[in-house]
C-alpha cells in the first residue's frame, strides 16, 4: 500500500527558532499532500493545501507566513515553522492522495514539536 | 467550523462486544471516510463509503450512511483489545480530498 514517511518524528525547539518537518510519499507521486494539526486528545485541523510546483493554499486563520510550505517535487513536502512560539507545540500530521480513482488519503506518523 | 461532531466521545467495552460510533456533519458530501488513529501515530484509513452508498461492510467493520439524517455510524463487531483508538469521520465536501474532519471517538477495549 501507499506509504507516507515524516521526519523527524518529534524535535524539540527553543522559542524564536524555526522547525522543518518532511513528508515524503515512498512509494507513490503525489502532486497534492495536506497538512494538519492535532492538540492533544481534539481532531485533526487542516492547515493547508500543499501544491507541487505552486504555492500552498491555506485554511482561514492559518497564518502563511509563520507556517511556510514548500512542495518541491512529486514526492515531498516540507512545513517549516518559522519563529516558534510555545503554542505552536503540537502533533503535525501530513497525508497524501494515494492517486488513480480512489479518495482515500494516506496519512504519516506525525511529527511531535514542542518548543520551550 | 464544518467539523462533524461524533458520539460518544468516548466508549469503553468488553473484548467480543461491538462497538458503535456516530458522526453526523453538516454539509452536502461526495463521500465520507473512516479512520483510526492509534495514540501519538498517524491515522489508518478504513473504509469510504460515497454519498449514493447506504451501507459497506470491511470485515468487522460495517458502516452506514444516511444523507438524509447527514449522519454515518461505524460498527465494529466482536473487538478486540488491538481496536483500542481513536476512530474519526471525516466528509470531502468539494471533491477535492480536502477532509473535514469529526471530533472523534476514543474506544478503549478491555480483555
Amino acid at each position: 500500500g501507499a506509504v507516507v514517511s515524516q521526519h523527524p518524528s518529534w524535535v524539540i525547539c527553543k522559542s524564536g527558532t524555526s522547525v522543518k518537518i518532511e513528508c515524503r510519499s515512498l512509494d507513490f507521486q503525489a502532486t497534492t499532500m495536506f497538512w494538519y494539526r492535532q492538540f492533544p486528545k481534539q481532531s485533526l485541523m487542516l492547515m493547508a493545501t500543499s501544491n507541487e510546483g505552486s504555492k500552498a493554499t491555506y485554511e482561514q486563520g492559518v497564518e502563511k507566513d509563520k507556517f511556510l510550505i514548500n512542495h518541491a517535487s512529486l514526492t515531498l513536502s516540507t512545513l517549516t515553522v518559522t519563529s516558534a512560539h510555545p503554542e505552536d507545540s503540537s502533533f503535525y500530521i501530513c497525508s497524501a492522495n494515494g492517486g488513480g480513482s480512489g479518495y482515500e488519503q494516506y496519512f504519516g506518523p506525525g511529527t511531535r514539536l514542542t518548543v520551550t | 467550523s464544518q467539523q462533524g461532531e461524533e458520539d460518544p466521545q468516548a466508549l469503553s467495552i468488553q473484548e467480543g462486544e461491538n462497538a458503535t460510533m456516530n458522526c453526523s456533519y453538516k454539509t452536502s458530501i461526495n463521500n465520507l471516510q473512516w479512520y483510526r488513529q492509534n495514540s501519538g501515530r498517524g491515522l489508518v484509513h478504513l473504509i469510504l463509503i460515497r454519498s449514493n452508498e447506504r451501507e459497506k461492510h470491511s470485515g468487522r467493520l460495517r458502516v452506514t450512511l444516511d444523507t438524509s439524517k447527514k449522519s454515518s455510524s461505524l460498527l465494529i463487531t466482536a473487538s478486540r483489545a488491538a481496536d483500542t483508538a481513536s476512530y474519526f469521520c471525516a466528509t470531502d465536501d468539494t471533491g477535492f480530498q480536502k477532509l473535514v474532519f469529526g471530533t472523534g471517538t476514543r474506544l478503549l477495549v478491555s480483555p
